[in-house]
């Protein structure tokens, strides 16, 4: 079975740092796209990133450029969100997604919840 | 940005009888390669998404066939023909045509 886990959300002050991880099984990692999508209470599902298979390709939503920064490591089978400078609306539950490559996702993790706030 | 507008945002359901969900973008979604990149997603409460249908009509493995989805170009609608007490969620839809990609709003799914 396709699993995927996302841990390292918590409480994080205005301003700072935090990595999010998605582990995964049950497919070869190394041959499909992945996205990191968030559910904020105002916006709902927002799309954050995608990376291709090998991390060359990188896209993100202009909003979140240069503050957040997606990874991944083929070898460990694992998905990263690096976010920095975090404001009070990245509040959110954050996703990690397998990305068909067909415009879509497929399987979700279960979410890590990220709160912003002083 | 592409603006996907869901309609309604919360529907009454008797169990049973059918639902139909309305999800308009403000582009088209037909791409370059002639295909039509719109999902649906489910989420039940307390779990996360789960993909029903992609490509606008296609439904995924294990998703009853008493969901279907339709449309074109801007216009598309998911239906549930019987709604049964598993299907009480939130319903949104997703565009992958032009980037970045958006979801809708979502709408609730729920016993009147």
């Amino acid at each position: 079975d396709v699993q995927l886990v996302e841990s390292g959300g918590g409480l994080v002050q205005p301003g700072g740092s935090l990595r999010l991880s998605c582990g995964t099984s049950g497919f070869t990692f190394s041959h499909y796209y992945m996205t990191w999508v968030r559910h904020t209470p105002g916006k709902g599902l927002e799309w954050v990133a995608n990376i291709g298979q090998d991390g060359s390709y990188k896209y993100y939503v202009d909003s979140l450029k240069g503050r957040f920064t997606i990874s991944r490591d083929n070898a460990k089978n694992s998905l990263y969100l690096q976010m920095s400078s975090l404001r009070a609306e990245d509040t959110a539950v954050y996703y990690c997604a397998r990305d068909t490559g067909k415009r879509t996702v497929d399987h979700w993790g279960q979410g890590t919840l990220v709160t912003v706030s002083s | 940005d592409v603006v996907m507008t869901q309609s309604p945002l919360s529907l009454p359901v008797t169990l049973g009888q059918p639902a139909s969900i309305s999800c308009r973008s403000s582009q088209s979604l037909v791409y370059s390669d002639g295909n039509t990149y719109l999902s649906w997603f489910q989420q039940r409460p307390g779990q996360s998404p789960r993909r029903l249908i992609y490509e606008v009509s296609n439904r995924d493995s294990g998703v009853p066939d008493r969901f279907s989805g339709s449309g074109s170009g801007a216009d598309f609608t998911l239906k549930i023909s019987r709604v049964e007490a598993e299907d009480l969620a939130i319903y949104y839809c997703l565009q992958g045509t032009h980037w970045p990609y958006t979801f809708g709003q979502g709408t609730k799914l729920e016993i009147k």
